[in-house]
């Protein structure tokens, strides 16, 4: 049984380039989250999708950041024209329900992480 | 002020001792409380979630106070395999979304 899935799971960027991080979730679960933790400090949550539609994008930062989770195929967070303080380690989690389900239900479960490091 | 703030310790735990930190949160409207665990550098698992009433799994115990806005984690006869940082972490019942606090780093030595 798989658990959820990232990739890469290290990045390097240029500063300008763009990033775009790949995010599969456990088999069944339909809800991802992407949190960020940049060094020494602690995990901020960034977006919450399911499939097709952002639930709650209050994390995310105005610019240069997107996010999409679509009907076929992996959730992705798109970075464009990098900086270096987005280097970062990105965790993506999934659960198989969302607000409806009870707390074992929305139990979430993360990947390993993608570093991103822009030089 | 953090919306979830943790000591960052580190905790040097002599192997078989007890530990015992607490975490505090802010937003009076959290509803669901948990432990992660974070080794160096990898994902965050969950350890535990918190039950208004306490609760226990093997070496681990939880406690919640509403009133006073903490939440606690006790470790009894630590091994060395319980170094690792402990991540408190929030929910509203609003949203979905995980609040972490800061984590606070356990050292267990032989």
């Amino acid at each position: 049984n798989a658990g959820v899935m990232q990739n890469p799971r290290h990045l390097v960027r240029r500063r300008g380039q763009e990033a775009r991080l790949r995010c599969s979730p456990m088999k069944g679960h339909s809800h991802v989250y992407w949190y960020r933790q940049l060094p020494e400090e602690g995990l901020k949550f960034m977006v919450y999708l399911q499939k097709e539609n952002i639930i709650d994008e209050s994390g995310m930062p105005k610019e240069r950041f997107s996010a999409e989770f679509p009907k076929e195929g992996p959730s992705i967070l798109r970075i464009q024209q990098v900086v270096r303080g987005d280097s970062a380690a990105y965790f993506c989690a999934s659960s198989s329900l969302g607000l409806a389900g009870g707390q074992r239900d929305n139990e979430q479960f993360f990947g390993p992480g993608t570093r991103l490091t822009v030089l | 002020r953090k919306e979830v703030e943790q000591d960052p310790g580190p905790f040097n735990v002599p192997e078989g001792a007890t530990v015992a930190f607490n975490c505090t949160y802010s937003n009076s409207a959290s509803q669901s409380f948990f432990w992660y665990r974070q080794d160096c550098r990898k994902e965050p698992k969950l350890l535990m979630s918190v039950y208004s009433s306490g609760n226990e799994d093997g070496r681990f115990t939880a406690q919640l106070n509403r009133a006073s806005q903490y939440i606690s984690l006790l470790i009894r006869d630590s091994k060395l395999s319980d170094s690792a940082t402990y991540l408190c972490v929030v929910k509203t019942a609003a949203g979905n979304k995980l609040t972490f606090g800061g984590g606070t780093r356990v050292l267990v030595k032989p």
